[in-house]
């Protein structure tokens, strides 16, 4: 079964940093690589698919990189609102894993 | 507007049976696969099963294969969750979501419903 571990846990920033959160896949997922953010209380939200592709609505300062089993979510300029749980997730029809999030918090 | 309304959540003693339903609107229903994602509390999240846009493939994780079926009403437009045999372990908030077009995702999400397995 396919593992994605994502890292750090827990991230502490401040406004306007660059934050970067890796997730690893035990083994090669192609493109199929998903990023949420979650804040608590609600549904976890979709910012971007197929490792890079942006969402619609979603603002640009997210960024989704890589392939295979490397991946990576840049956001480019913290914001107030970007202080919430980000989860990875490797997809196909049949099944799909969620890495076990990274909670971003306020430094 | 493209809405998922979770309903059927409540405090069930284990090795009882609860039925959990997703109704959907603002899209064509009957074109999209659709799964059922859950959360225990405080925790992350855990993909539970799929099914297909015309019910007729359906996938579980295997912490609830035989325990739970997933079905779909394209009629009325209507998921639904048939938990048996519940334990514990499955307290949690269970979300459905929309497979976004093109495999790119889950795009929609219901607010969730909480399901407490407890004596």
């Amino acid at each position: 079964d396919i593992q994605m571990t994502q890292s750090p846990s827990t991230l502490s920033a401040s406004v306007g940093d660059r934050v970067t959160i890796t997730c690893r896949a035990s083994q090669s997922v192609t493109n199929w690589l998903a990023w949420y953010q979650q804040k608590p209380g609600k549904a976890p939200k979709l910012l971007i698919y197929k490792a890079s592709s942006l969402e619609s609505g979603v603002p640009s300062r997210f960024s989704g990189s890589g392939s295979g089993t490397e991946f990576t979510l840049t956001i480019s300029s913290l914001q107030p609102d970007d202080f919430a749980t980000y989860y990875c997730q490797q997809y196909n029809f049949y099944s799909s894993i969620f890495g076990q999030g990274t909670k971003v918090e306020i430094k | 507007q493209v809405q998922l309304v979770e309903s059927g959540g409540g405090v069930v003693q284990p090795g009882r049976s609860l039925r959990l339903s997703c109704a959907a609107s603002g899209f064509t229903f009957s074109s999209y696969a659709m799964h059922w994602v859950r959360q225990a509390p405080g925790k992350g999240l855990e993909w539970v099963a799929v099914i297909s846009y015309d019910g007729t493939n359906k996938y579980y994780a295997d912490s609830v294969k035989g325990r739970f079926t997933i079905s779909r009403e394209n009629s009325n437009n209507t998921l639904d969750l048939q938990m048996h045999s519940l334990r514990p372990d499955d307290t949690s908030v269970y979300y459905c979501a929309r497979r976004a077009p093109g495999a790119a995702g889950y795009d929609y999400w219901g607010q969730g419903t909480l399901v407490t397995v407890s004596s």
